[in-house]
Order: C-alpha cells, then structure tokens, then sequence
C-alpha cells in the first residue's frame, strides 16, 4: 500500500511554544490530506482537511488560527499547533487520499492511508 | 447529524470466529472502511465495502448493508496479533472525500 511518513513521532515541548509537525505522502501525490486528533482509548476526530494550493477546511470547533495548516506541495502538508498549551497534549495523526487506489464496480476506492502519529505532550 | 455505533469491547479466542457490528446514520454515504489501530499507533486499512455484500480477504471479511445503515467485520482463526481496536468509518459528503470514524472496537484475544 501507499506510505505516508510523518515526523515527529513525539514532541515534548512548553506551554506556550509552537511546534509543527510533517506529513509526507512518500510514493504518490495527496492533493488533500487530512488531520485527525486522537485522545487516549477514543476514535479519531477530523479537525480539518487540508487542501494542496488552497486554505484548509476546518471542523466545527476547531481554532484555524490555533491549528495552522498549510499544504504547499502535492506531497507535504503541515500542522503548526500555536502557543501549546497543556489541554492541547494527544495524539495527532495525519493521512492522505490516495485517488489511485484502484477502481471497484466502477468507483474509485479513494483509500485514506494514515501517518505513524504524533504524540504531543505540553508541559 | 452523524452517527456510528460499534461495541466498545468484545473478547474472543485464539482460533475462533468474532463478528464486529457497525451501524450508522450519516448525511451521505460513499463507502465504509475498516481499520485496524494497535494501541499507541496509526489505523492501517482493512477493508472497504461501497456495494452491498460481502468482500473476503483472507481471514477478513466485511459486509454490507446501505439499506440498513448495517456492516460488520468478520475475522476468522483468530491470532494474538489480532487484539487491537476496530474502527468502522465511512466516507461522506459531496466531495466523497470526508471520512467520520465510529469510537472503535476493543477487540482482545485470549489463549
């Protein structure tokens, strides 16, 4: 399957700084990629959807201007968290939509293929 | 809204069968998804099901129903390996790009 890297896998950091993290679609373009948090035992929450070229598609909830995310090429999307803050500490995972992923009764499989996760932890 | 139930926890095993049921009300569907997640790591893909009806791969099976708002997720020869969580998830909205997650399935694996 498709592989998508993302770095750092964890990042310990203070409150009040910022840190970014990577997410690289390594053998296909990934014109949108998606955010997702995680906290601990729970499902993944969308926050937002990142768009190559284009402003991000946030989720109801979800600070854009806490939660930078830029998408500059077509295998490279960013998550800044600005200002951490100790309630900002989980597990983010990123993923990218690989539109190759064959076809099946004439439908695209549009499979999201996910990150190894961050785990951030604001002290 | 959108909503997807599964079990929180189930426990079966070693060499046996286990069903992991989904059911879901959404504004729209394009497809369900199955991941795998090990605790402290990322979902990997299972499965994906847009028709109804049953799609095998190997000791995987999934299945569904669109007119009941109904998949599960059979796993046959159950190993140790195969305790992690279960997440059902289907893809909606009109640019068929949006996938919402259920809360996942605890499953665990007993000798």
């Amino acid at each position: 399957g498709a592989v998508v890297s993302q770095h750092p896998s964890r990042v310990i950091c203070k409150s009040g700084t910022s840190v970014k993290i990577e997410c690289r679609s390594l053998d296909f373009q990934a014109t949108t990629m998606f955010w997702y948090r995680q906290f601990p035992k729970q499902s993944l929450m969308l926050m937002a959807t990142s768009n190559e070229g284009s402003k991000a598609t946030y989720e109801q909830g979800v600070e854009k201007d806490k939660f930078l995310i830029n998408h500059a090429s077509l295998t490279l999307s960013t998550l800044t968290v600005t200002s951490a803050h100790p309630e900002d500490s989980s597990f983010y995972i990123c993923s990218a939509r690989d539109i190759t992923s064959g076809d099946k009764g004439g439908v695209a499989k549009n499979i999201q293929y996910f990150g190894a996760g961050t785990r951030l932890s604001v002290l | 809204g959108q909503n997807i139930d599964q079990p929180t926890e189930m426990t079966a095993t070693e060499g046996a069968i286990v069903q992991i049921n989904c059911t879901y009300q959404t504004s729209g569907f394009n497809g369900l998804f199955w991941y795998q997640q090990h605790a402290g790591e990322a979902p990997t893909f299972l499965s994906y099901n847009v028709l109804d009806g049953l799609e095998e791969k190997g000791r995987f099976s999934s299945f569904l129903s669109r007119s009941k708002g109904y998949s599960y997720l059979l796993l046959k020869e159950l190993q140790m390996k195969d305790s992690a969580s279960y997440l059902c998830a289907v893809r909606v909205g009109s640019s068929a790009s949006k996938i919402i997650f259920g809360s996942g399935t605890r499953l665990s694996i007993r000798p």
